[in-house]
């Protein structure tokens, strides 16, 4: 049963610090999508990649957050310097073609930022 | 701007019973629809989703939704939900093949046994 895993589940770490989050896409998919859940906002688009390239990533603070894909099969998520506004728990979910496709969720990780 | 509204935060429902949750979208066009399903702990999973044609779609685990263009609506229903349909429901979506989804605030279904 193929899924999309996520890499830490769980990160506490102090303002300043550098947060990495990684995602495995399930293998042949090749669109990959970040996500954030927050109660105030919700579900929201931080960055969105097709064939490793990105496509959108108007979603994401551009001063401290980082997306890439190094290869097919990593997706990582950066963060720095991180802030207490940044808790929020991050999916990434994978797809075979673009956002009108069925996107499958990895379990995301949950970030407290003290 | 495009908009997904899901009026209701919560809602309760007895094992057995009959579900609608409710979903409204503000756009000029028939958009993609979509509705995710979120267990506790876990990512989302796609319970069905509109593209066009037949107004009524169905979905996974007996859910089933109509889209309904004059009331810019796309209710989720369900005949008899089970416990293990608690959960969070979002409905979400999307105005062209490549844009952003836009996901609603999402719905908590309770179940009282």
């Amino acid at each position: 049963d193929a899924r999309v895993t996520q890499t830490p589940r769980h990160k506490v770490t102090e303002m300043g610090q550098e947060v990495t989050m990684r995602c495995q896409p399930i293998l042949g998919h090749n669109t990959v999508f970040w996500y954030r859940q927050t109660m105030m906002q919700g579900l929201e688009l931080l960055a969105y990649f097709r064939n490793r390239a990105p496509l959108d990533d108007s979603g994401m603070p551009k001063d401290r957050f980082s997306a890439e894909m190094p290869d097919a099969t990593l997706a990582t998520l950066k963060i720095q310097p991180s802030e207490p506004r940044d808790s929020a728990v991050y999916f990434c979910a994978s797809g075979l073609g673009g956002a009108a496709d069925t996107q499958y969720f990895g379990p995301g990780t949950r970030l407290t930022v003290l | 701007a495009q908009s997904v509204t899901q009026p209701d935060i919560h809602i309760t429902v007895s094992e057995g019973a009959s579900l609608e949750l409710r979903c409204n979208y503000s756009y000029g066009a028939t958009p993609y629809l979509f509705w995710y399903v979120q267990s506790p702990g876990q990512g989302l999973q796609l319970l069905l989703k509109y593209f066009s044609g037949d107004t009524l779609v169905q979905g996974i685990k007996g859910f089933e939704a109509e889209f309904k263009r004059s009331q810019s609506s796309f209710n989720l229903r369900k005949p008899s939900v089970h416990w293990s349909d608690a959960a969070e429901d979002f409905c979400a979506v999307l105005m062209n093949r490549d844009d952003k989804i836009i996901f609603g605030k999402g719905t908590r279904l309770h179940i009282l046994p």
